[in-house]
């Protein structure tokens, strides 16, 4: 079974630290994905990689970068927390070809910035 | 722009049919991909249609027109346990290279004795 974890299930930070939010997937899979939930919203991709050291924005790359060193590792960044980024992140990977038909996601992260 | 447009909530009695829309305006379109999440949990591949017509696996379906920009998923014989929220998906071609998935807002389910 694919297994995508996240290094936290809830975190809480205050306005202006940096964070960074980890993701690890074992499947091999080329692309991983970043989301973020909100009520009313569903889900909102933020930064996406389909490749080591390539990473595309999403629809809401403002306030975030990310990093992908390693293919099973994808980090997502919060240079600069501020409180309207108090949400639950989602990690999700995919494999390649028609493989990437199929996301699978980790538990998520909810974030809290105060 | 891009959007995808499902109903807020959906209600239905344990053991009917319930079907839950979805009609896309996306720039690109490569298939049409439905999830489940449950409540606290994480959402979880339920189908995917690349090509018009009816997939079926166990109690769900799901059925794609590219033509009509309209796909829905059909669940049948429903059980409490299918209480959750729905999303459907479009997988598009990113600006650089890449797949990307859109998603819609979600349908909440509930399902009632």
């Amino acid at each position: 079974d694919v297994k995508v974890t996240q290094s936290s299930r809830y975190l809480v930070k205050r306005t202006g630290e940096k964070v960074f939010l980890e993701c690890v997937q074992d499947m091999d899979h080329e692309n991983m994905f970043w989301y973020r939930q909100d009520p009313g919203l569903g889900l909102r991709l933020i930064y996406f990689s389909y490749d080591v050291k390539m990473k595309e924005k999403g629809d809401i790359p403002e306030g975030y970068s990310v990093s992908r060193e390693k293919k099973e590792r994808f980090s997502l960044i919060l240079e600069s927390a501020s409180t309207n980024q108090t949400s639950m992140y989602l990690c999700a990977s995919s494999g390649g070809g028609t493989g990437g038909n199929t996301q699978y996601f980790g538990p998520g992260t909810r974030l809290t910035v105060l | 722009g891009q959007s995808l447009e499902q109903p807020s909530e959906v209600t239905a009695v344990e053991g009917a049919i319930v079907q839950i829309n979805c009609t896309y305006q996306t720039s690109g379109f490569y298939g049409l991909s439905w999830y489940q999440q449950h409540d606290g949990g994480a959402p979880t591949f339920l189908s995917y249609n690349g090509l018009d017509g009816l997939e079926e696996t166990g109690r769900f379906s799901s059925f794609l027109s590219r033509s009509d920009s309209y796909g829905y998923l059909l669940l049948q014989e429903l059980q409490m346990k299918d209480s959750a929220s729905y999303f459907c998906a479009v997988r598009d071609l990113a600006e650089t290279g890449g797949f990307k998935t859109i998603f819609g807002a979600g349908t909440r389910l509930f399902v009632k004795a």
